[in-house]
């Protein structure tokens, strides 16, 4: 079975510091995909980034960045030099290949005071 | 390019009422579809999904049941509310397996 820890449950930084929110899962799939989400306050979910399970090059986009790697089962996600607006929930999930599930891990509560 | 709709909004609900949410998705064919719910402002859980008309997997026993009459139409019932059934429930859209989900923005359920 799939599973997807986020220990951090809260965070709390003052905006411009750097944050890592940590994502371990666990899959017996060789061919697995992973994802990030966020929800700010409004509720919606929102798509940050998919990977697969072939692919473990980290990814930048604007200050956001991932880290995958195989060999400790993780996939951590940096924001850089944060803002106010970074404030949200978090959420790494998980998708085996075999299958059409996204199973979520518990989210982190990210704040960035001013 | 596609979205997705889910409605209402916000629902306040008698113990023992019936529900209907629905969700419909514009803009793709044959979508996989989802229904989430999340408690407490924290982890989603998945309660029903569906690859195609007329099928529908069940993730949890309990007391809610889903429908997909057409192709990009996803409705989630109960015939008798409970008060554990409070939350917040989140329709997702997804084309092929492995292919991040879409999500409707929610219906923040209170059942009272």
């Amino acid at each position: 079975a799939q599973k997807v820890t986020q220990a951090q449950t809260e965070i709390s930084v003052v905006e411009k510091e750097d944050v890592t929110l940590d994502c371990v899962y666990e899959t017996r799939d060789t061919t697995y995909y992973l994802f990030w989400y966020k929800q700010p306050p409004s509720g919606e979910l929102v798509f940050l980034i998919r990977r697969n399970s072939f692919d473990e090059q980290n990814e930048i986009s604007g200050r956001y960045s991932w880290n995958f790697q195989k060999s400790t089962s993780s996939f951590n996600f940096t924001i850089t030099a944060s803002q106010v607006v970074d404030s949200a929930v978090y959420f790494c999930a998980l998708s085996e290949g075999s299958g059409s599930r996204l199973t979520f891990g518990e989210g982190t509560q990210l704040t960035v005071n001013p | 390019s596609q979205t997705i709709h889910q409605w209402p909004a916000t629902l306040v609900q008698p113990v023992g009422s019936p529900l209907s949410l629905e969700c419909t998705v514009e803009g793709t064919s044959n979508p996989n579809l989802y229904w989430y719910r999340q408690a407490a402002g924290r982890g989603l859980q998945l309660l029903f999904y569906s690859v195609g008309i007329g099928q529908i997997s069940s993730e949890v026993p309990q007391n809610l049941s889903a429908s997909r009459p057409q192709d990009r139409q996803f409705i989630l019932s109960s015939k008798k509310l409970l008060l554990s059934d409070s939350g917040f429930y989140l329709c997702a859209w997804s084309g092929r397996q492995g292919e991040e989900l879409f999500f409707g923005s929610g219906t923040q359920l209170s059942v009272l």
